[in-house]
């Protein structure tokens, strides 16, 4: 099956300050690729959705301008979580998708935990 | 709005043994995918089995099989001969058959005792 990495595994940062995750599909071009948020023992949230080239489509709830998306290549896209706070803290959770129209599969990354202290 | 609901927080299974897990859904869509995905304590997210709407037919994979009721909206997944790397979390999911965007139920956790 195709591959997505993310990076980094495992980020501290301290109150205030920005991290960026990277997300990265190894083996294929993904059209498309989507973060998620997952709070402990819960579901994945999505956050928002991005298709290369264009801006990020958030969902409702989910501030942009603390969330940035970037999808500037066919095998890239980052999240950047503006002065970040502890409540921020949580497992980020990226995956991508190959073309545009039918059915493709969703990929997914082996997740971001982002700890703020 | 989609909403998937999985009424079932948590499941165990002797080894060996057949556990079946629930999954409901609520749409207008007519065509649509659903899909079971399993994540490891690893966190990683493994899609597990995928079903179109549009088929009758029951999918299957293996040791995992769904029972799809389109009327009731219902999607269940049974897992045959549990084995103890079946231990996870499983989360069913809901995609239109036009979008892209998956909707996910609130997960069962699942452990298989030996």
């Amino acid at each position: 099956g195709a591959v997505v990495s993310q990076h980094p595994s495992w980020v501290i940062c301290k109150s205030g300050t920005s991290v960026k995750i990277e997300c990265r599909s190894l083996d294929f071009q993904a059209t498309t690729m989507f973060w998620y948020r997952q709070f402990p023992k819960q579901s994945l949230m999505l956050m928002a959705t991005s298709n290369e080239g264009s801006k990020a489509t958030y969902e409702q709830g989910v501030e942009k301008d603390k969330f940035l998306i970037n999808h500037a290549s066919l095998t890239l896209s980052t999240l950047t979580v503006t002065s970040a706070h502890p409540e921020d803290s949580s497992f980020y959770i990226c995956s991508a998708r190959a073309g545009g129209s039918s059915y493709y599969e969703q990929y997914f990354g082996p997740g971001t935990r982002l700890t703020v202290t | 709005a989609q909403t998937v609901t999985q009424s079932q927080p948590e499941m165990s299974v002797q080894e060996a043994e057949t556990v079946t897990l629930s999954c409901t859904y609520d749409t207008s869509e007519n065509n649509y995918y659903l899909f079971w995905y399993k994540q490891p304590p690893s966190r990683q997210m493994i899609l597990v089995i995928r079903q179109e709407a549009y088929k009758q037919q029951n999918a299957t994979e293996n040791r995992f099989s769904v029972n799809f009721q389109k009327a009731a909206k219902s999607f269940s997944l049974k897992i045959s001969d549990s084995q103890l790397g079946d231990t996870a979390m499983y989360f069913c999911a809901f995609q239109k058959a036009a979008g892209n965007k998956l909707t996910f139920g609130g997960g069962t956790r699942v452990l298989v005792k030996p």
